[in-house]
């Protein structure tokens, strides 16, 4: 799976938006962007997933640039229950023998800190 | 159950002993993964299981990490002979399909941590 690049650590305040940025330059045309988060002494949660355009759910919301190379996650308000580790992963729905694509390759992501 | 649920919470062992690990996946979920998550990293693949077959063990570390899932739903990693660097926490999520766009649903993972 491609890389993406996250920054460490980014903080934010309590019911404010929350911009999220990943950059993925070496993109594949068929690498969707998924990012998970995972909450402290939890595992990993899927939050949302996209291809090219943008994607909006209940958690939160996926700005994918028009030439793909670069994602941001947002938190339309934040909350001290967002305060995470927000990873940022590409995955191709076909593995490079031809099955299906199973793994999930974690970087270091981003951890975010909410203030009250 | 509604989540995947692993057993112990956390397990404190010594150098050299042998401990077992088990994930209960969501019911009717068919993949299993298992990943190990060392301080301040992301988890890394171990396994994955397709049904009672472990499709992709090409992330065990070495001979003394095994798993099984014999019926096809709860899977066990072992460990043989335990070392200080197998300490980390053990992560577990099954999916309904395999690959896709499917989601994963992690476990809260085991703790274990060799003394």
């Amino acid at each position: 799976d491609a890389k993406t690049t996250q920054p460490n650590s980014m903080e934010s305040n309590e019911e404010e938006p929350v911009h999220l940025p990943c950059n993925h330059s070496t993109i594949s045309g068929t690498d969707y962007i998924h990012w998970y988060r995972q909450l402290p002494s939890q595992g990993p949660e899927y939050v949302i997933h996209g291809l090219t355009s943008n994607v909006n759910n209940r958690m939160a919301s996926l700005a994918i640039a028009e030439d793909r190379k670069s994602s941001t996650l947002i938190l339309h308000r934040a909350t001290l229950r967002d305060a995470a580790v927000y990873y940022c992963i590409l995955r191709d729905d076909v593995s490079p023998s031809g099955g299906s694509n199973y793994k999930l390759t974690f970087g270091k992501g981003t951890l975010l800190t909410v203030n009250p | 159950g509604a989540g995947v649920s692993q057993t112990p919470s956390n397990k404190v062992t010594e150098k050299g002993k042998y401990v077992e690990l088990r994930c209960d996946p969501i019911s009717g979920h068919t993949a299993l993964y298992w990943y190990r998550q060392s301080l301040g990293q992301g988890p890394e693949f171990l396994i994955y299981f397709q049904g009672t077959g472990a499709a992709d063990d090409s992330g065990l570390p070495n001979d003394r990490f095994f798993a099984v899932r014999p019926e096809g739903s709860v899977s066990t990693l072992k460990i043989q002979r335990t070392e200080r660097g197998d300490s980390a926490v053990y992560l577990c999520a099954s999916s309904r399909r395999t690959g896709g766009l499917y989601g994963y649903t992690f476990g809260s993972g085991t703790r274990l941590t060799v003394v």
